[in-house]
């Protein structure tokens, strides 16, 4: 089956500018997930989606970061505007069941 | 609240050698714990999990880990290394109450090092 896709690979911009991250999970895959990765650290939970509606998005700085679900399928993950902390990679992640969460191959953004 | 420990941030071990990656939990509910390794500019691959039954769990590429309740740990091993085993591995936990998808919360991670 294919896996987590995402999309861009790489992403450099300049701080206050804005950028958007696409995520395309598992098909039937009804949980989503966008974690944030700081060079170092181990990821971080942003948000979680079932299906298209919020399970917990405690951790998402919301002045500045949004996210969609749009169907339940796609998301789409926005910084607006950005600032040089958030440099890190942006990993999407899906799961259906059995405690096992399949990871896409992340966004790496870097702010100038 | 629940937290994981990694202790150090590298282990390098010899080809052939045993390989020891430690985690430390912790957890006021039982846990769910999980291994996860990431090559470079790779996602992270699940290598294994406990899910509250048994303790000694067996993974993908010869790897397993034991959870051990008394110690709140559930370290890594593997009897014998390979070059293709670099890379950065995270150890993870969620809580059995939340259900199949509650949210990970993953320890910084160590890089393993592998010497020819």
């Amino acid at each position: 089956e294919a896996g987590v896709a995402q999309s861009p690979r790489y992403k450099i911009i300049e701080k206050r500018q804005s950028v958007a991250f696409w995520c395309n999970p598992i098909s039937g895959h009804a949980t989503l997930y966008w974690y944030q990765q700081i060079l170092g650290q181990g990821p971080k939970l942003l948000i979680q989606f079932q299906n298209n509606g919020v399970v917990d998005d405690s951790q998402l700085p919301k002045d500045r970061f949004s996210a969609e679900r749009l169907k339940g399928v796609d998301s789409t993950l926005k910084i607006q505007p950005a600032k040089l902390e958030d440099s890190a990679v942006y990993l999407c992640a899906s799961s259906f069941s059995h405690y096992e969460q399949y990871f896409g191959p992340g966004t790496r953004l870097t702010v100038t | 609240a629940q937290s994981v420990t990694q202790l150090g941030s590298h282990v390098s071990v010899s080809e052939g050698a045993l390989v020891l990656l430690r985690c430390n939990y912790s957890s006021s509910v039982p846990p769910y714990l999980f291994w996860y390794v990431q090559y470079p500019n790779q996602g992270l691959q699940l290598l294994l999990k406990y899910t509250s039954a048994a303790t000694l769990v067996k993974g993908i590429n010869g790897f397993e880990a034991e959870f051990k309740k008394s110690e709140t740990s559930f370290h890594l091993t593997k009897p014998s290394a390979h070059m293709s085993d670099a890379a950065e591995y995270f150890c993870a936990v969620s809580d059995l109450y939340t259900g199949a998808n509650s949210k990970l919360t993953f320890g910084k991670g160590i890089t393993l090092s592998v010497r020819p």
